[in-house]
């Protein structure tokens, strides 16, 4: 079985651009989460959907921030415009719909470097 | 704001010792998971730990839950090079699926 994986592993992009990631879930893992890691910070929660609604999305850090899950398989989290701050490491994890609060299942991650 | 502390933030030891790492906080846990990640990689789950008191062994890692559900410990026995990671703890809080992420400990096992 697959696991979560993620594109690209790596984006080195400008301040001002715009930055899209993406994220495969495994297959039929109705629960998504996105979460960062900025350098020398810990991991944190950014958003969680279950099939294609946002059921939390208390820990996006701002507007410049869109996730979406249409259909409810692949997520796409855009940045824009990419400011220097959102440099860091941004983690997509899956779940099946009863075990979210026990097994989260987390794709490499995606480097992302703002310049 | 919660937060979960680790400690130590870095260990460095020889193959065969054994070693203790700490999560602490002062929130309350619903339940609280350890992980270890390697370079490159996401967070690999090791064990979810939800009930106060609870103890859980994983070959050579023993995980246990403190009684009050703030703290959390992680010990290895006899360790190996292969258990040379990050590890991190993580607690969630009633209601939400949200992963509240502890600040690491960098584990070097020397051969």
């Amino acid at each position: 079985e697959a696991g979560v994986t993620q594109f690209p592993s790596h984006s080195v992009i400008e301040k001002g651009q715009t930055v899209t990631l993406r994220c495969d879930p495994i297959s039929g893992h109705d629960n998504l989460y996105w979460y960062r890691r900025v350098m020398g910070k810990e991991i944190k929660f950014l958003l969680h959907f279950v099939k294609e609604s946002k059921q939390d999305e208390s820990g996006m850090p701002n507007n410049r921030f869109l996730a979406e899950r249409t259909g409810g398989t692949y997520s796409t989290l855009k940045v824009q415009p990419a400011e220097l701050e959102d440099s860091g490491v941004y983690f997509c994890a899956s779940s099946l719909r009863d075990r979210g609060a026990y097994e989260q299942y987390f794709g490499p991650g995606t480097r992302l470097t703002v310049t | 704001t919660q937060l979960l502390e680790q400690s130590p933030q870095f260990l460095s030891i020889q193959e065969g010792e054994n070693l203790t790492v700490y999560c602490n906080s002062s929130s309350v846990f619903s339940s609280l998971q350890w992980y270890r990640q390697e370079p490159g990689e996401g967070p690999v789950l090791l064990v979810t730990v939800v009930t106060g008191g609870e103890v859980k062994k994983l070959k050579r890692l023993t995980f246990q839950f403190g009684d009050a559900r703030k703290d959390s410990s992680l010990h290895i026995t006899a360790a190996q090079p292969g258990d040379t990671g990050l590890y991190l703890c993580a607690g969630r809080t009633s209601g939400t699926y949200k992963y509240i992420f502890g600040t690491g400990t960098r584990l070097k096992v020397l051969a």
